[in-house]
This record gives structure tokens, sequence and C-alpha cells, in this order.
């Protein structure tokens, strides 16, 4: 698709298991973004991916949650022992990363800890 | 400091009112600009960009203001369809994307 794809759309579990959120970018976009809302909320920034470079990790709330890039395309987001309080809409976002054009968002993944 | 700040509203306004958002940014290398609409229960979609010289696409208008670090955003005769939250987004020097946290427009009949 020429889209950014997140995979589940939905996702539901129990409190204290891991998940696994998987994003596909736009191909060929080399910036990659993780952000989190929360119902009724603004989107608060996860991690962000450029190339090769280190990512920038400064918005992960735990250290439950992590992150990688393979191969500078597919990430996904790992949240470890699930809490109630995890329960969001996770988004990723895409962009070609050369500064000036603008960032493509995902549908999101709608995650709930029961 | 956050490096985007807007006012989350809400914002209530007529059918056929005009309404303006400002938003502020802290980084003076930020590169570019962006108004994002997001409508309830979906991702955010761009709107428009932000040019140096201001732009104008219909009833929307966009203007940047280097000099006070605020970009606005301004809507003339709104439309019901118009209601969503409004937010503004900053390219910093480090070509990170920073996110304002949205204003929420509701337009009423």
């Amino acid at each position: 698709g020429a889209g950014v794809s997140q995979s589940p759309s939905n996702k539901v579990t129990e409190k204290g298991k891991d998940v696994e959120l998987r994003c596909d970018p736009i191909s060929g976009h080399t910036a990659l973004y993780w952000y989190r809302q929360s119902l009724g909320q603004g989107l608060e920034f996860l991690i962000y991916f450029q190339g090769n470079s280190a990512p920038d990790k400064s918005g992960l709330p735990s250290d439950r949650f992590s992150a990688e890039r393979t191969g500078g395309s597919v990430s996904t987001l790992t949240i470890q022992r699930t809490q109630q309080e995890d329960s969001a809409v996770y988004l990723c976002a895409s962009s070609p990363g050369d500064g000036y054009t603008e960032a493509f968002f995902g549908q999101g993944t709608r995650l709930t800890v029961v | 400091r956050k490096e985007v700040e807007q006012d989350p509203g809400p914002f209530n306004v007529p059918e056929g009112a005009t309404v303006a958002f400002n938003c502020t940014y802290s980084n003076s290398a930020s590169q570019s600009f962006f108004w994002y609409r997001q409508d309830c229960r979906k991702e955010p979609k761009l709107l428009m960009s932000v040019y140096s010289s201001g732009n104008e696409d219909g009833r929307f208008t966009a203007q940047l203001n280097r000099a006070s670090q605020y970009i606005s955003l301004l809507i003339r005769d709104s439309k019901l369809s118009d209601s969503a939250t409004y937010l503004c987004v900053v390219n910093s020097g480090a070509n990170n994307l920073f996110f304002g946290t949205g204003t929420r427009l509701t337009v009423i009949p």
C-alpha cells in the first residue's frame, strides 16, 4: 500500500502480558515516529528514528517500553508487563526526513489492557 | 518548556463565524511548520503547510511570525464539518517533528 500501515488495528490484552505493535512506513521514508494518544488527550511523543542515527527515546514513559526499527523500514513497539494506564491509541508516522516535508500517519493501534 | 504550545480550547463557535488559533514554538531554528486536523477517533492528517509569506487555501489562512515564534490558523465562514482538533506541528532544526496537543473546535448550528 501507499500509506503507513499499522497492525493490529485493535488489541485487547490482559494486565501483565507483553504486546508488540507493528508499523510499516511509507517506502523510502527515513524518519519514523511513535506517538501515544489517550482518550480525549493530545499526542504524546514516544520515540523517533531517523535513518541510521541513534533513535531519540526521550519520550518512552518507562523501561517497559522499547522500540526497534529493522533495516531502516519496519518498526516494532514493544510494551512489557502491560498496565491499565498503557491503554491508548498508538500512532506511527513516517516522513521523508528531509526536514521540510510533512509526516503521514497510520490509522493507529487501539490498545486496551484489561 | 514545551517545544510547541497551543491553547487546548475548546472553541465553540456558531456556523459562519471566523475563528483563529495560535501556536508558539520554542526553537528559533525550526525550519518548517504545518497545521494538521484530527477528527474524533481518527489519525491526524495534514491540513496545510505554513509558508513564510503566509498562505491561503479556500477558507483557511495560515501565517508564520518568525520574530515572535508563532504560527496561526484562521478559518473563515466556519462549517459544521470544520469541527475537529487542529494540531500545530513544527519541524525543529534537528529534523524532528513536534506536535502541539491540539485545539478542539466545535462549530454549532
